[in-house]
Order: C-alpha cells, then structure tokens, then sequence
C-alpha cells in the first residue's frame, strides 16, 4: 500500500518551455501533496504543499507563478514549471501525506533544460 | 542551529556490523519523527516513524526517539551492502509550524564487504 507515481520520470525540454509534472497516489486519497526539490548533492527542500481543492502554499522564495500547482483531486497533483531554464534544472519529487503525517514518495522527475 | 541536524558522514561499516545514525532536532513541539532511505538517483523511501519515547523496532532497524534529550536515532544490525544509501531523518513539527516535514542534511552510509 502507499504507493505515489510520478509522471515523467525523465523529460529535457528547451529554455522557455513549460513542463508538467504529475503526481498521483494510486492507492489511497491524499488531500494534501507535497513538492520537493534535490540538487546534487543536498537534501530535500520543500517548495510547497497542495491540498486538493485549494490553493497551493509555498515555502518563502519559491516563485508562485514559475511554479503551478494543481490538486485537482484526491488522487492527483500536478507541478507545471513554467517558462523554463537551466537553472530550473533538478530532481523534483512529490509526496503524498497517508494518515496524520506519513509522507510516501513519488519516484521522482528529473527535470534538463537547455 | 539548524532545524534538524545530522551527521554528513560517510559512515563506513563492515558487513555484519550496527551502524549507528543520529539525528537532532530543535523545536520541541515536534510530534512525529521518520526516517527514510535515498539511494543515490532515486526518490526517499519510508524506513519506519516513531511517535513516542523509548525503541522502536522492524526487523533489522531499530529507532530510539528522546523528546526530553530532543534526539531519534536509527540503528541498522546485521549491515548488508545493499544498506550502504543516504538516511534522512524528518521530523513532523508542530502544527504552529505548519504540519510539515523538516529534513535533515543526511547521512550516508557505505557498508563495505
């Protein structure tokens, strides 16, 4: 059980494009998401939390409008990194929040901007 | 101080052997305390949580939480290489601290046959 998909799990795109990044639990209903993101190297930093049907919350210098967040419903939360660049390049990987405060993660996306 | 603390490492064990991580934390109000596995390229995967005080045990991991002392540790008995991975302690704050999971730095740990 707990288990959390994300999809792609690969994707290189051009500067300046916008990239979706789905995240869904298969499982079980989450009424709150998280996304993260890993540099190389360095340990999970929260970008935001999705809580189905309302608006995302994101963490302090994370940009609202670089990154959409979709919780459309109990089962699925989208990432939509718009107007990429290179420095938009990482690991971006969700979680789903099962029970009082277990989190379960996706397997992640890396994302490559050229 | 960061929020939760953990040593760099790399902790290098021989097969067989306990390795032993630590993890400390500085709100006092947290509640709830995870430890999860990263193997290199790939995603964190759930190890096991501890919610109150004392030992914890699954299998071969064994988590000792001491809320007064403010630290969870995980022990890994009998060391394989397949545990050699970065281990993430996260620690569920308080809800005036939004109910979410603050992440130490990580510990990698390399067991060696």
């Amino acid at each position: 059980g707990a288990v959390v998909s994300q999809h792609p799990s690969r994707v290189i795109c051009k500067s300046g494009t916008s990239v979706k990044i789905e995240c869904r639990s298969l499982d079980f209903q989450a009424t709150t998401m998280f996304w993260y993101r890993q540099f190389p190297k360095k340990s999970l930093m929260l970008m935001a939390t999705s809580n189905e049907g309302s608006k995302a919350t994101y963490e302090q210098g994370v940009e609202k409008d670089k990154f959409l967040i979709n919780h459309a419903s109990l089962t699925l939360s989208t990432l939509t990194v718009t107007s990429a660049h290179p420095e938009d390049s990482s690991f971006y990987i969700c979680s789903a929040r099962a029970g009082a405060d277990t989190q379960y993660f996706g397997p992640g996306t890396r994302l490559t901007v050229l | 101080q960061k929020e939760v603390e953990q040593n760099s490492g790399p902790l290098s064990v021989p097969e067989g052997a306990i390795a032993s991580l630590n993890c400390t934390y500085s709100d006092r109000g947290s509640q709830s305390f995870f430890w999860y596995r990263q193997y290199s390229g790939k995603s964190p995967e759930l190890i096991m949580f501890i919610y109150s005080n004392g030992d914890k045990e699954d299998g071969r991991f064994t988590a000792q939480l001491n809320k007064a002392s403010q630290y969870v540790s995980l022990l890994i008995r009998d060391s394989q290489p397949s545990d050699s991975a970065t281990y993430l302690c996260a620690v569920n704050r308080s809800k005036a601290a939004g109910n979410k999971l603050t992440f130490g730095g990580g510990t990698r740990v390399l067991v060696k046959p």
